[in-house]
């Protein structure tokens, strides 16, 4: 079981928004603006999307936007293209003691 | 350019040791802490722990401790991670990835593939 928990799978059609939530626990999303969000298609190595939270790195569509409402961090897609479909997972710094946790992965399917 | 190359698939049997690397490229090595990642076949990511090049500090996962080792040398900006003793359940991907001060993973080695049989 991870420690951050994300829904199994979103679904959406081209053009589209959706979101992708991770809620953790006050102890790591709620108690730091360290989440991160990383993109994975099959084969390849995951890529990071977001960062801080909601800052985005160079080179990553402004399609991509995170936020954060308490224990609870959130990767919005907008404009749904078909290069998106794949897994997308969040990670958060978690204290000096477990310093980082994932959650279990979402698969994003394009319609 | 950063780039994170990482050694080639090891196909190992229980019980054996197997050290396996990351060599930065592209930019001060001593400078960012290197993470390493694990992804079991078919699932998510799992972080193992990390370690600064600089002065060889690690960090791990409370599950990782004691079961695998982090270490760098800095005179060929190489991160390792290794076993002493391998288990089928050590079967997996694993990627190594700089991290910035954000606790985030910005550029990430193509995985290394290891495969152990009982």
């Amino acid at each position: 079981q991870s420690a951050l928990t994300q829904p199994a799978s979103v679904s959406g059609s081209p053009g589209q928004s959706i979101t992708i939530s991770c809620t953790g626990t006050s102890s790591d999303v709620g108690s730091y603006n360290l989440v991160s969000w990383y993109q994975q298609h099959p084969g390849k190595a995951p890529k990071l999307m977001i960062y801080e939270g909601s800052k985005r790195p160079p080179g990553v569509s402004n399609r991509f936007s995170g936020s954060k409402s308490g224990n609870t961090a959130s990767l919005t897609i907008s404009g749904l293209q078909a290069e998106d479909e794949a897994d997308y997972y969040c990670c958060s710094y978690a204290g000096s003691s477990t310093h980082v946790v994932f959650g279990g992965g979402t698969k994003l399917t394009v319609l | 350019e950063v780039q994170l190359v990482q050694s080639g698939a090891e196909v190992k049997k229980s019980g054996e040791s197997l050290k396996i690397s990351c060599k930065g490229s592209g930019y001060s090595f001593t400078s960012y802490w290197i993470g390493w990642v694990r992804q079991m076949p078919g699932k998510g990511l799992e972080w193992m722990g990390i370690i600064y090049p600089g002065d060889s500090e690690t960090r791990y996962s409370p599950s990782c401790q004691g079961q695998v080792t982090i270490s760098a040398d800095k005179s060929i900006s190489t991160a390792y991670l290794q076993w002493s003793s391998l288990k089928a359940s050590d079967t997996a991907m694993y990627y190594c990835a700089r991290m910035t001060g954000g606790w985030a993973f910005d550029y990430w080695g193509q995985g290394t593939l290891v495969t152990v049989s009982s």
